[in-house]
């Protein structure tokens, strides 16, 4: 399996602008999560999903942030409009019973974003 | 208010000796605990985890211990590489208490293993 693959690795945009990170899971899993780590925050959950449907958005930190996963392999995360403090790596996650036990999550390698 | 904390940002190991990364956790609900290993523009990779009924688990060089009353656990790494250079984050799960599969983690600590 390629495992947890995420899109772009490296986003630079100027505050204002849009801002669209992919995600693409584990296939058969069935819990997918959005997080992001800052220095200061450290690694922090944005929400997660199980089975498609958002379950937990409370990390979600404004409106300006918004995700949707329209089916099973495939996620997005959506920031509108950007702001030079949404600066951060934001990972995708999955988990599910292939995994072998829900807990043990599966991480992609990340989008270094900076918005300008 | 940090559920789960790892209050050395930093440890520097001699390659052959033990590394011993802590953990504290506040929630007593937790009951389900993970290492997660971070190389530099990757992922974080799941290491090792220990249920709230052991109080150690070990896989080859790496031992993750749990002491509930105090609301710790610790990993440990015998001998240490430099291959495990990397930042090492503990988690917490709640997996009966509240959202299964939702993990909270800590801060995180790089550890440094010098040949």
């Amino acid at each position: 399996d390629a495992g947890v693959i995420q899109s772009p690795r490296h986003e630079v945009t100027e505050m204002g602008q849009e801002v669209t990170l992919r995600c693409k899971p584990i296939s058969g899993h069935d819990y997918l999560f959005w997080y992001r780590q800052t220095m200061m925050r450290g690694l922090e959950l944005l929400i997660y999903f199980n089975n498609n449907v958002p379950i937990d958005d409370s990390g979600m930190p404004e409106d300006r942030f918004s995700a949707k996963m329209p089916n099973a392999s495939f996620s997005t995360l959506k920031i509108q409009p950007s702001e030079p403090r949404d600066s951060a790596v934001y990972f995708c996650a999955s988990s599910g019973r292939l995994a072998g036990n829900y807990n043990e999550q599966f991480f992609g390698p990340g989008t270094r974003l900076t918005v300008l | 208010d940090q559920q789960v904390k790892q209050n050395s940002p930093s440890l520097s190991v001699q390659e052959g000796r033990i590394s011993i990364l802590n953990c504290d956790y506040t929630n007593s609900m937790f009951d389900y605990f993970l290492w997660y290993k971070k190389y530099p523009a990757e992922g974080p990779t799941f290491l090792i985890s220990i249920s709230s009924i052991k109080d150690k688990n070990e896989d080859g060089r790496f031992t993750v211990f749990l002491n509930k009353s105090a609301k710790h656990l610790s990993l440990h790494i015998v001998p240490s590489q430099p291959g495990d250079s990397a930042v090492y984050f503990c988690a917490a799960s709640a997996r009966y208490g509240g959202s299964q599969g939702n993990l909270i983690f800590g801060k995180g600590t790089k550890l440094s293993v010098k040949p």
